[in-house]
């Protein structure tokens, strides 16, 4: 039972590359959601999808773009990475009834 | 913006010793949830307190919630150096989750 996947584990950018940051989850859970969780900062909403085809922006979209591919894969996209994306990021996932979350293990990202 | 507020940030206690901390919250609420995070991994879920509860308990875990204050409260009794981590509370509302900075609580063998 995997539960929420996301990859890659780490991602060493230079600024002004781009990556995606994939997340998938297997306990077919309506809502997927992106964080970044920086030191002192507690965790971030990026974007949020409540439903497969429906994104929604969070508290810190700017620089970031999400694609909810199918009800499993949410991906977070940076199009123009910079320092202040250095970060850890998190994906996680709920069904409608309750909004307990679970999280996957996180992707931590350095930008130089 | 963050929702809840966690009082202390960080706590060192013995093996054994009850651990207790706050959170505070702005707006209404459907919930208030307590998550842990260990070092290096992802949040892991605790316990769920509706906004009609005002006490819950699971285990070791104890929570409070007081809605008039908008606060809630989490004591780990008799704790156990596998207790070492990071406590968030999460303000549930518009299906969204609001974390707070979280607590780091370091148990001492």
């Amino acid at each position: 039972n995997a539960g929420v996947t996301q990859t890659p584990k780490f991602q060493v950018l230079k600024t002004g590359q781009s990556m995606t940051l994939q997340c998938a989850q297997d306990m077919n859970h309506n809502s997927m959601y992106w964080y970044r969780q920086d030191p002192g900062m507690g965790l971030r909403l990026i974007y949020y999808s409540a439903s497969e085809g429906t994104t929604d922006k969070g508290e810190v979209p700017n620089g970031y773009n999400v694609s909810r591919l199918n009800k499993r894969e949410f991906s977070l996209r940076l199009e123009s990475a910079a320092p202040s994306q250095t970060s850890v990021y998190f994906c996680a996932s709920s069904d409608l009834a309750k909004n307990i979350q679970y999280f996957g293990a996180g992707t931590r990202l350095s930008v130089l | 913006s963050q929702q809840g507020e966690e009082d202390p940030q960080a706590l060192s206690i013995q093996e054994g010793e009850n651990a207790t901390m706050n959170c505070s919250y702005k707006t209404s609420i459907n919930n208030l949830q307590w998550y842990r995070q260990n070092s290096g991994r992802g949040l892991v879920h605790l316990i769920l307190i509706r906004s009609n509860e005002r006490e819950k308990h699971s285990g070791r875990l104890r929570v409070t919630l007081d809605t008039s204050k908008k606060s809630s409260s989490l004591l780990i009794t008799a704790s156990r150096a596998a207790d070492t981590a990071s406590y968030f509370c999460a303000t549930e509302g518009n299906n969204r989750l609001a974390f707070g900075k979280g607590n780091q609580v370091v148990v001492i063998p």
